[in-house]
Formats: C-alpha cells, structure tokens, sequence
C-alpha cells in the first residue's frame, strides 16, 4: 500500500539554525500539507500546496517558513532561523483531491530545539 | 467559542461498552467533516468522513447535525485496540479556504479489559 513517508524521523537542532524537512507523498497524489503537533496539544495547519505553490496557510506559516517541490517526489518544508517554540512533531501530508479527500498523513519528523 | 470543540476526556470504559464522542464546530458554513484516530506519538488516521445522512462503518457510526453544528462518533463493543484519542476534524468554511482543516483538541480513549 502507498504511503508517505518522512525524513528524519528525529531532528535536533540549535536555535537560530535552519532545518529542512523532508517528505515524499503518495506519487499520484496533487495535494500537499504540512501540519505541525505540540506536545499534548492538537494538530495544527500550516500550509497546503498544489500545482507547484502555496495554496492557503496559517498564521503560523509566517515568513521563517517556506515549502518547495524541488523535483517530483520531494516536498519540504524549510524552518529558517529555528525558536524553542519550533519545537513540535511535523506531520506532512497528501491528496487525491481536495479536502473533502481522504489526507494521508506521514509518521511525522520530531523537531527538537534547544 | 473554539472552532472545534471536543469532550476532553479521557474516557476510561470497560471492553465492549458503548462510546459516543461529540464535537461541536462554530463556522456554519463549513462542509466536510471528519474523525480520525491518533495512537500516542504516531500520525493521525482517517476512521470516517461525514455525511449528512449519518454513516456507519461495523462497530462505527457517525453522525452530523448541522442545525445544531454537532458531530457525534459511536464505538459499540469497544475493543482494547480502540484505545487511543479520537479527533474530531472540520473544514474551515470559507470559501477561499478550503484546503485548511480546523482539527479539535481530542478526547482519549482508554478501553480496560
């Protein structure tokens, strides 16, 4: 069965430093999504992305963030300058369709600040 | 009011009892809805969309009442492996948004043997 799939499962990293989160969703799928879960808390969204741009976001997404499809498997999410407050397990996700279509989520990539 | 509000739990039944989450959402116009599952530190997972006409799924029913912008989730004969917390997800409504889902806090299920 097709799934998402998240690289690294684990990622610690110094304040002020930029991480880039990698994802590769299910190949015929057009919908992108990252979420981000703090711990013990629910699961927010951060920004959808379809036909090679950034359809909708939060307000969380503010500008130390950016996504990109570099090439056709890949989709990443870019943290520039890392907070504490970055702190969180970052769930990619992907569609068929729009959101009325099932979202497959991946594993999840723990962002550990410190 | 929250946009998505859920019981906070958690809910501590005996194995094959009933369970019924509810979940309650603010914005009228908002279209599809959702229940997922999320087993601790793993990824949530969709269990059942929706529908206006209710739906059931074996052991699961779900149900909508958009008069009342309520969403209910029935678990019979509970089993231990329905142990883990249970997300009510909504669509945002507007209709520039409707990629983004609005996600409840989550009411935790802890079924005893």
């Amino acid at each position: 069965e097709p799934e998402v799939t998240q690289t690294p499962s684990h990622q610690v990293t110094q304040m002020g430093q930029e991480v880039i989160l990698r994802c590769v969703p299910i190949s015929n799928h057009l919908y992108f999504y990252w979420y981000r879960q703090i711990l013990g808390q629910k699961v927010e969204f951060l920004v959808s992305f379809y036909n090679n741009e950034i359809s909708e976001k939060s307000e969380i997404f503010d500008d130390q963030f950016s996504v990109e499809r570099p090439d056709g498997s890949n989709f990443t999410l870019k943290i520039r300058s890392t907070k504490l407050e970055d702190s969180a397990m970052y769930f990619c996700a992907s569609s068929e369709g729009l959101v009325t279509y099932e979202q497959y989520f991946g594993p999840g990539t723990r962002l550990t600040v410190t | 009011r929250k946009e998505v509000e859920q019981d906070p739990g958690p809910f501590n039944v005996p194995e094959g009892a009933t369970v019924a989450f509810n979940c309650t959402y603010s914005n009228s116009a908002s279209q599809s809805f959702f229940w997922y599952r999320q087993d601790c530190r793993k990824e949530p997972k969709l269990l059942m969309s929706v529908y206006s006409s209710g739906n059931e799924d074996g052991r699961f029913t779900a149900q909508l009442n958009r008069a009342s912008q309520y969403i209910s989730l029935l678990i019979r004969d509970s089993k231990l492996s329905d142990s883990a917390t249970y997300l009510c997800v909504v669509n945002i409504g507007r209709r520039s948004s409707n990629y983004q889902l609005i996600w409840g806090a989550g009411t935790k299920l802890i079924i005893k043997p």
